[in-house]
Order: C-alpha cells, then structure tokens, then sequence
C-alpha cells in the first residue's frame, strides 16, 4: 500500500528563519516518484520538485533544499531564510507501482511565515 | 499561456442534486487528472485520462460519480444524487506526456457544497 504522512500540521516560523518541512512515505515498490506541491492561499497547486527512487542526491534550488533518504523513507523539504510568500500549505505526494499516474498525496503541512 | 480553467469556480446545490463540473486543459496536454480535496485534507485522486486510451477509474468513490473527456480534451465530472460528503474542492490537472517527465499542471478547482 502507498501512503504518504506529513505529521506536522501547521508550522509558524518568523521571517528570516529555515524551516523544515517533513514527509515520510510507506511503498512496497522499488521504483517510485516522489513530489512536493505548493498549494499558496489563491488556491492552485503549484509543482516544486520531482525525485525518483533511485537518485538519493539532495537537491538545492535557491532557499529551497530537499533531502531524499530511502533509509528512512523520509523526503523532508527546507525553507531557508523564509519569507512571507512562502506562507502556504505544501503536499508531499508519491507515485509508484502499477500506475505511476495514481498520485498518492499527503495531508499537507500549512506554513505561515510572519514578518 | 493559457493555464488549467475549471468551472463553475462555486458550485452550491442540494442534496440529491446532480453536479456537473467541468475542466479544460492546457492546449496539448494528453494526461487528464481529477482529485477531490475536502477540507484540511490532501489531495485525493479520482480518476486520469490519457489520450484514447480507457480511462483510471479506480479513485472514483462511488458509482454514482463518472467523468468523460471529450475530443481528448475537455473533461467533466459528473457527481449523481449529490450526498453532504461530496462537498470538496474538486481539482482538475493536466500534463503534457503519460509518464512522469512532464509536471502536472491544476486548475484553480471547484468548491462544490452540498446543503
């Protein structure tokens, strides 16, 4: 069975402060995606990142930072030095299996960043 | 570019009611993805389209709800004798390939409550 927990419901953070966000995933498969969303307060969902089960490398992109660890079937997401337009609910999603295009998401973690 | 539209953007009706909701994709776009979100909720996929090829019905809650995509193009959810559960966000989202190199694109959804 997929799924996807984000534990932390609701996280509030002073601008200027890293902050990190954390998604654990339960597969069975060996081949799997996993994503992270944006979801800001207009409402649409916007694409963040994408990471395949086989490329562990974390990746930077500007403030933002993913850590992959199979290890601990851990995908955690960093925000550093946030800022108010950060503030927004975020998802963590997996895909895998049979059906690649089944998203499997997780309840989300809404962020606000306070100036 | 014209993104992912979706209407009606509010959609109130009574129990009992049957809804129509409908999605227009991203011009080119051959993955077709439906998602309910309920309130304080992830993301729940529905169902996804692909090109002609028979449609991933095995999100759909119930027999009650169904989707088309005409043309392979417009898409939309039909729910039949509405029941309060079925109050959501309904998200609609489209990709430009099947397989996970391309982003899924969403909608700004529509807020359906059933009274």
């Amino acid at each position: 069975a997929q799924k996807v927990t984000q534990a932390q419901t609701e996280i509030s953070v002073v601008e200027k402060e890293d902050v990190t966000l954390d998604c654990v995933y339960e597969t069975r498969d060996t081949t799997y995606y996993l994503f992270w969303y944006k979801q800001p307060p207009s409402g649409e969902l916007v694409f963040l990142i994408r990471r395949n089960s086989f490329d562990e490398q974390n990746e930077i992109s500007g403030r933002y930072s993913w850590n992959f660890q199979k290890s601990t079937s851990s995908f955690n997401f960093t925000i550093t030095a946030s800022q108010v337009v950060d503030s927004a609910v975020y998802f963590c999603a997996l895909s895998g299996g049979y059906n690649f295009n089944k998203f499997y998401f997780g309840s989300g973690t809404k962020l606000n960043v306070k100036p | 570019g014209a993104g992912v539209s979706q209407s009606p953007s509010n959609k109130v009706t009574e129990k009992g009611k049957d809804v129509e909701l409908r999605c227009d994709p991203i011009s080119g776009h051959t993955a077709l993805y439906w998602y309910r979100q309920s309130l304080g909720q992830g993301l729940e996929f529905l169902i996804y389209f692909q090109g002609n090829s028979a449609p991933d019905k095995s999100g759909l809650p119930s027999d009650r709800f169904s989707a088309e995509r005409t043309g392979g193009s417009v898409s939309t959810l039909t729910i039949q004798r509405t029941q309060q559960e079925d109050s959501a966000v309904y998200l609609c989202a489209s990709s430009l390939s099947p397989t996970l190199d391309y982003e899924q694109y969403f909608g700004p959804g529509t807020r359906l409550t059933v009274t």
